[in-house]
């Protein structure tokens, strides 16, 4: 069965800086991988998709993904982090035969000012 | 504006009482699903609908049943029988067929408790 494990419960990260959120993959044939973010009490908004071409993919709010096939991981990254990305981070898989996602047990995101 | 709308955003039962969570999307989806929020567990498939009249059991459908009468509503009953119901409910839609890469459009969630 596919799946994404996340290892982060949490990540702290100072303005300004760099982030880097993690999630490892395994699947059987091509990876289809997403990477949603969670406001409190709000529901899922997504933010990219790999489904082939470019390893780097980049999305919405100045972030990007970086696929990497022989380390089976699809980290989430962001040059230059803002206290306004301080939010929970899904990574998903889309499931073989048909298009349900399987998600990541999520990385809290703390932006310090 | 497009979207999927879920009600009530906070629902409060008693044990013993069946609640149903309502969604509704003006997308034109025709997928739906229903995802169960818990603290550290992430997001699990309780019940899915690629088509009207159809759904099919997600990972965790023991004491939920859903219906599918119309494209645009796919509505969750959480009956007595589930055992641990308190938790943030997800709904999301999703174009269907070849066309399709994955991409999954949320509601805004229920939050139901359990008194």
């Amino acid at each position: 069965a596919q799946s994404v494990a996340q290892p982060e419960d949490q990540v702290n990260v100072a303005e300004g800086n760099p982030l880097t959120v993690k999630c490892t993959y395994s699947v059987s044939g091509n990876p289809y991988l997403f990477w949603y973010v969670q406001y409190p009490n709000r529901g899922l908004q997504f933010l990219l998709k790999y489904i082939t071409g470019d390893n780097l993919v980049k999305g919405s709010y100045g972030f990007e993904a970086e696929f990497n096939k022989s380390q089976t991981s699809f980290h989430l990254k962001k040059p230059s982090a803002l206290v306004s990305d301080s939010a929970l981070y899904f990574c998903a898989v889309r499931d073989t035969g048909f298009q349900k996602l399987v998600f990541g047990t999520g990385t809290r995101l703390l932006v310090s000012p | 504006d497009g979207g999927i709308t879920q009600s009530p955003k906070y629902l409060f039962r008693k044990e013993g009482q069946n609640v149903t969570l309502s969604c509704e999307q003006n997308l034109n989806h025709d997928a739906m699903y229903w995802y169960r929020q818990d603290p550290g567990q992430g997001l699990r498939l309780i019940y899915y609908s690629q088509i009207v009249n159809d759904f099919q059991k997600g990972d965790i459908a023991e004491g939920y049943s859903v219906s599918r009468e119309k494209k645009e509503s796919f509505p969750l009953t959480v009956t007595s029988a589930q055992k641990n119901p308190t938790a943030f409910y997800l709904c999301a839609s999703s174009t269907s067929g070849r066309t399709n890469t994955g991409e999954l459009f949320f509601g805004e969630g229920s939050r139901l408790t359990v008194l």
